[in-house]
């Protein structure tokens, strides 16, 4: 364990569906992070949340939607995805002061039918 | 705009030699640098960084890496592979000071090391 907790680690969902991905830490970390890792392809980030800030990636399509509580938990909101979205989905969180290691989770394999 | 080239899609080597990874960046300023690993179906590992001082970083599992300001480059070597070793590696970059928080990522390079 890391300290990044995120689940569900395996999802499978159809087109039509609505599902959320959870991601948590108790590392006491400011920051929070949403990366697409699919096959062949960089390290994308999608969203970060830290302190009131929200930083968006603007090629991330509307289908996917993240939320953000509070400082410990992080949501990434699923609907209508298309089978393209098919890929490993990481969670990380960080300081936002100094060298900030991130700290990543297991990440959630999402299959979309 | 900061950015981060693993020019090497995949590094193969032999058990018992020694590795290098390869890594060079561009950024504003002094740069915080940073090397991670990801073995399969996990998430992305914390190994080392550089921020200021000595060039020869050392970190987890026995690697280590050299800053080299001049050819603005960051790679990560290991004096001996082991096959347990075998994984993807990323290297990533930001400015320590002024501009954004936010790691820039390369595309990483896969090590494979072979009995």
């Amino acid at each position: 364990e890391t300290g990044v907790t995120q689940t569900p680690r395996h999802l499978v969902m159809g087109m039509t569906n609505k599902k959320s991905l959870k991601c948590e830490q108790h590392l006491g970390h400011n920051a929070m992070y949403w990366y697409k890792q699919s096959a062949k392809k960089p390290l994308e980030l999608m969203f970060v949340y830290s302190l009131e800030e929200r930083v968006e990636n603007n090629s991330v399509p509307s289908r996917f939607s993240p939320e953000c509580p509070n400082s410990s938990h992080l949501f990434l909101h699923l609907h209508t995805l298309q089978p393209e979205d098919s890929a490993l989905y990481l969670c990380a969180s960080s300081q936002v002061s100094g060298a900030n290691v991130l700290t990543f989770g297991a990440g959630s394999r999402l299959t979309v039918l | 705009a900061q950015s981060v080239a693993q020019p090497e899609d995949q590094v193969n080597v032999a058990e018992g030699n020694p590795l290098t990874v390869k890594c060079t960046y561009s950024v504003s300023g002094n740069p915080y640098l940073f090397w991670y690993v990801q073995y399969p179906n996990r998430g992305l590992q914390f190994l080392l960084k550089y921020i200021t001082g000595d060039n020869l970083v050392k970190g987890s599992y026995g690697f280590e890496a050299e800053f080299n300001k001049s050819q603005t480059s960051f790679h990560l070597k290991k004096p001996s592979a082991l096959v347990s070793d075998s994984a993807l590696y990323f290297c990533a970059v930001r400015a320590s000071s002024g501009g954004s928080y936010i790691p820039t990522f390369g595309r990483g390079t896969s090590l494979i090391v072979h009995p």
